[in-house]
C-alpha cells in the first residue's frame, strides 16, 4: 500500500538556524508529492509541490523541497527558520487514479526557539 | 469568501449522542473529503464524494454517515458518538492536482 513516512516526529531549533524535514514515501510508479504547513489552530497550507521536471521545488515563505527518485525522497528544507515558522508539517501524496486522493504522513512538529 | 467553509468549529458533546458537520465549497471543485486528525495529529482520510457520488469509504465504522446533496456541499453525521471520535474533522476539495482544506471541526466528547 501506498504510505508516507517523516522520521522526525519533533524538531526544536533556534532561530536562524537550517531546516531539514524528511520525507520518504513507498509507491513504485508515478507520484505527486507535497508539503504542507498547518499553524496552531489552523487549516492546512500548501507549501509547495512537486508533479514532474525540476526536482528542486521552490515554495512559499522561503521553502524548498528536493525530490530523489531512487531515494523516494523528498525532504523540505528552508536556510533560516523564523519563530513564525513554528508549525506542524506535513508530507504528502498523490498517484492520481479514480481514487484521488492525498496520502499524508505523520506530521513533524517544528519548535522554533527566539 | 472562505473557499472551503465547516461548520461548527468546535463541538461539544457527550458519549451516545449523534451530531453532525457541514462542509460547504465555492470553488466549483468536483470532488470532496473528509479527512480525520487524531490527538497525535495524524491526517486519515475517511470519505470522498465526486460530483455526489461516494469513490473512496476508508473502513470508517458505520456510525458515520456521509451525505452530498449536491457537489458543493458534503455532510458528516456521526451516530452513537464515542470517547474515540474525538478529533479533528476536516473537510477538503480538489479539482485535479489542487486541495483546499477547511478550518477543521473539533469534536470532544466527554
Amino acid at each position: 500500500a501506498q504510505s508516507v513516512s517523516q522520521h522526525n516526529h519533533h524538531v526544536i531549533l533556534s532561530e536562524a538556524a537550517s531546516l531539514e524535514l524528511g520525507c520518504n514515501y513507498s509507491y513504485g510508479g508515478t507520484v505527486n508529492l507535497f508539503w504542507y504547513v498547518q499553524y496552531p489552530g489552523q487549516h492546512l497550507q500548501l507549501l509547495l509541490k512537486y508533479f514532474s521536471g525540476d526536482p528542486l521545488v521552490k515554495g512559499i515563505k522561503g521553502f524548498e523541497a528536493e525530490f530523489i527518485k531512487s531515494k523516494f525522497s523528498f525532504n523540505l528544507r528552508k536556510p533560516s527558520v523564523q519563530w513564525s515558522d513554528t508549525a506542524e508539517y506535513f508530507c504528502a501524496l498523490n498517484y492520481g487514479g479514480a481514487t484521488n486522493k492525498l496520502i499524508f504522513g505523520t506530521g513533524t512538529l517544528l519548535a522554533v526557539q527566539p | 469568501d472562505t473557499a472551503v467553509s465547516q461548520t461548527p468549529k468546535y463541538l461539544v458533546t457527550q458519549m451516545g449522542n449523534d451530531k453532525s458537520i457541514k462542509c460547504e465549497q465555492n470553488l466549483g471543485h468536483d470532488t470532496m473529503y473528509w479527512y480525520k486528525q487524531d490527538s497525535k495529529k495524524f491526517l486519515k482520510i475517511m470519505f470522498s464524494y465526486n460530483n455526489k457520488e461516494l469513490i473512496i469509504n476508508e473502513t470508517v465504522p458505520n456510525r458515520f454517515s456521509p451525505k452530498s446533496p449536491d457537489k458543493a456541499h458534503l455532510n458528516l453525521h456521526i451516530n452513537s458518538l464515542e470517547l474515540g471520535d474525538s478529533a479533528v474533522y476536516f473537510c477538503a476539495s480538489s479539482q485535479g492536482q489542487t486541495w483546499h482544506f477547511g478550518d477543521g471541526t473539533r469534536l470532544s466528547i466527554l
